[in-house]
């Protein structure tokens, strides 16, 4: 069964604090990797695509490590808009493959 | 602007009836994907659809769930005889391919059975 875990939160910071995330991911053919972030009762929005060099968005930057099934998401002077759940999500990037969620871990970012 | 847009947003029906979710492409594609969340868990794939077949289904798409495209545009999830237990958000999405193909969802319609 293909499943994906993440930190259980929740995680409540100040505003300009840093914050990580981390996911492990049990299937080792996943080749595709994104974070989603979920305002309540809202749907699922991308955030970022994860490549296995890293990248960065402005404040955000993910990780993977192949080798330890392992994504990261960091977050740099958090912002009160950044409260949210941030899911981690893998896929096999075959076209029309299922998404696999994890269950979110959420953020309060407070002033 | 979203990528898919869904109707109802908000569906109540009784345990027993038979409900139809719709999802409407803003432009044409060819793979759609349904998904439900129940509250408080997480989001879980039941089926995608490509080229008017369906490709993938979880082991929740059982006999009770259908899936078509009945006029070439709108994407619909029937659920036959719901239970309390299918009481949740589903959400459509779409998929963009690109160097990474990424699935981009619909705003949910919120499915509650008494």
């Amino acid at each position: 069964r293909k499943e994906v875990e993440q930190d259980p939160g929740p995680f409540n910071v100040p505003e300009g604090a840093t914050v990580a995330f981390n996911c492990t991911y049990s299937n080792s053919a996943s080749q595709s990797f994104f974070w989603y972030r979920q305002d309540c009762r809202k749907e699922p929005k991308l955030l970022m695509s994860v490549y296995s060099s890293g990248n960065e968005d402005g404040r955000f930057t993910a990780q993977l490590n192949r080798a330890s099934q392992y994504i990261s998401l960091l977050i740099r002077d958090s912002k009160l808009s950044d409260s949210a759940t941030y899911l981690c999500v893998v896929n096999d990037n075959q076209a029309g493959t299922a998404l696999i969620f994890g269950k979110g871990t959420t953020l309060s970012v407070s002033s | 602007e979203p990528e898919v847009t869904q109707t109802p947003s908000h569906q109540v029906t009784q345990m027993g009836q038979e409900v139809i979710l719709r999802c409407v492409p803003i432009s044409n594609h060819l793979y759609f994907y349904w998904y439900r969340q129940i509250l408080g868990q997480k989001v879980e794939f039941l089926v995608s659809f490509y080229n008017n077949e369906i490709s993938e289904k979880s082991e929740i798409f059982d006999d009770q769930f259908s899936v078509e495209r009945p006029d070439g545009s709108n994407f619909t999830l029937k659920i036959r005889s719901t239970k309390l237990e299918d009481s949740a958000m589903y959400f459509c999405a779409r998929l963009r391919l690109g160097f990474t193909d990424t699935q981009y969802f619909g705003p949910g319609t919120r499915l509650t059975v008494l």
